[in-house]
């Protein structure tokens, strides 16, 4: 299979925590990009993090990318309700002309 | 602006039918793409098309074909439904390198 994997697969935590997932993948990327997607809809981009780059961050969320490692995290700060969904991360290889590479997800539950 | 629209959203077949999956978005993008999703299985892709005139097969073509009949729009075929199909189906769009991906709402497909 060409996926990367998430980790954990699922996430329990109280509101007002941090929720961190961790994606690794295999090939050679020119950038890496989570998602959202609520219960029945479809994705929602969240960030964008380049090969080239080490740290990212958007509102309340961190993203970190380690090529040598083939790995990244998504850090989702001070956790809400709302934020309960699945969180996908997908790879661009760096090759010309493909898709994006979606992991099997990560499903975090933020409870009030 | 509608983004990416797909039809139907639900949908029963039985097996051995034939049925197409519509896609089409309104943003000029290149990059189309579909995807099916299982529980437990994240997205795969099933084909992806870089630039209108141009397709190709991801992991699970088996048992699909496809369509880029022009930059908006992109079908997916089912020649002879069996029940491994039953998934839900995402199209989704993209600019050039280093853009997010914009998906569709999904149909969810049971086949019988």
């Amino acid at each position: 299979s060409q996926q990367g994997e998430e980790d954990p697969q699922a996430l329990s935590i109280q509101e007002g925590e941090n929720a961190t997932m961790n994606c690794s993948y295999k090939t050679s990327i020119n950038n890496l990009q989570w998602y959202r997607q609520n219960s029945g809809r479809g994705l929602v981009h969240l960030i964008l993090i380049r090969s080239n780059e080490r740290e990212k961050h958007s509102g309340r969320l961190r993203v970190t990318l380690d090529t040598s490692k083939k790995s990244s995290s998504l850090l989702i700060t001070a956790s809400r309700a709302a934020d309960t969904a699945s969180y996908f991360c997908a790879t661009e290889p760096n090759q010309a002309g493909t898709a994006l590479i979606f992991g099997k997800g990560t499903t975090l539950s933020v409870s009030s | 602006n509608a983004g990416v629209t797909q039809t139907p959203k639900f949908q029963v077949l039985k097996t051995g039918q034939s049925m197409t999956l519509q896609c089409a978005q309104d943003m000029n993008h290149n990059s189309m793409y579909w995807y099916r999703q299982d529980p437990g299985m994240g997205l795969r892709l099933i084909y992806y098309s870089a630039s209108e005139g141009t397709t190709d097969k991801g992991e699970v073509p088996n048992g699909y074909n496809v369509s880029r009949l022009n930059k908006r729009e992109f079908s997916l075929r089912l020649e002879s439904a069996a029940p491994s199909q039953t998934s839900v189906y995402f199209c989704a769009s993209s600019g050039d390198w280093y853009t997010e991906a914009f998906f569709g709402q999904g149909t969810r497909l049971t086949v019988v």
